[in-house]
């Protein structure tokens, strides 16, 4: 059964980069048929997408986000990551990981909340 | 930006059947999924590609797509179909993945 797990710190301080790992189980990040992602979701607000990466290393990022989002894999550990540089109140969000098969995502991570303050 | 609009919330009667609506400019041309989200849980993928329901999804639920509306509905709604409700498309051409805004559906 496929679990991903994501982990890192719940507190950030503003300006700093929040960094966060998703671990994935049951499944080789290397297939080739599934991209990897990253969504949040505010508190009480909707989702929002982040970015996906492909075990090869090519990035798709939210063009809104996209100078502040490096997204990276480590097929070593089965492991992708999330850094968001220079983070405000804003980026206050559960943050969850995510399989995607192409068209949608079918394995969500159980999401871990970061708060960004000071 | 591409964009996606839901209405903020539905409400429907148990028994009876849900429609929540997706729109976006020319939606019809790309797949459009659905997520149900329970309150402090994950979302949970109940219509991908349009139309197709995932292993262990109830057969009450159904998906469609045209024009720029794409729409879920949910044959014989149950309590506990109670939950917010999230279109999402994917665009082929710059691999870009767009969320509507979410809808908010309540059995009353």
């Amino acid at each position: 059964q496929l679990q991903l797990q994501e982990s890192g710190p719940g507190l950030v301080k503003p300006s700093e980069t929040l960094s966060l790992t998703c671990t994935v189980s049951g499944d080789s990040i290397t297939s080739t048929n599934y991209y990897w992602g990253w969504i949040r979701q505010p508190p009480g607000k909707g989702l929002e997408w982040i970015g996906n990466i492909y075990y090869s290393g090519r990035t798709y990022n939210n063009p809104s986000l996209k100078s502040r989002v490096t997204i990276s894999v480590d097929t070593s550990k089965n492991q992708f990551s999330l850094k968001l540089s220079s983070v405000t109140a804003a980026d206050t969000a559960v943050y969850y990981c995510a399989r995607l098969p192409r068209y949608n995502f079918d394995y969500w991570g159980q999401g871990t909340l970061v708060t960004v303050s000071s | 930006s591409y964009e996606l609009t839901q209405p903020p919330s539905v409400s429907v009667s148990p028994g009876q059947t849900a429609s929540i609506t997706c729109s976006g400019d020319k939606l019809g041309d790309k797949f459009a999924c659905w997520y149900q989200q329970k309150a402090g849980q994950s979302p949970v993928l109940v219509i991908c590609q349009d139309s197709r329901r995932p292993s262990g999804i109830p057969e009450r639920f159904s998906g469609s797509n045209s024009g720029n509306t794409a729409t879920l509905t949910i044959s014989g709604t149950q309590a506990m179909d109670e939950a917010d409700y999230y279109c999402q498309a994917w665009d082929s051409s710059t691999r870009d993945v767009v969320f509507g805004g979410g809808t908010k559906l309540t059995v009353l």
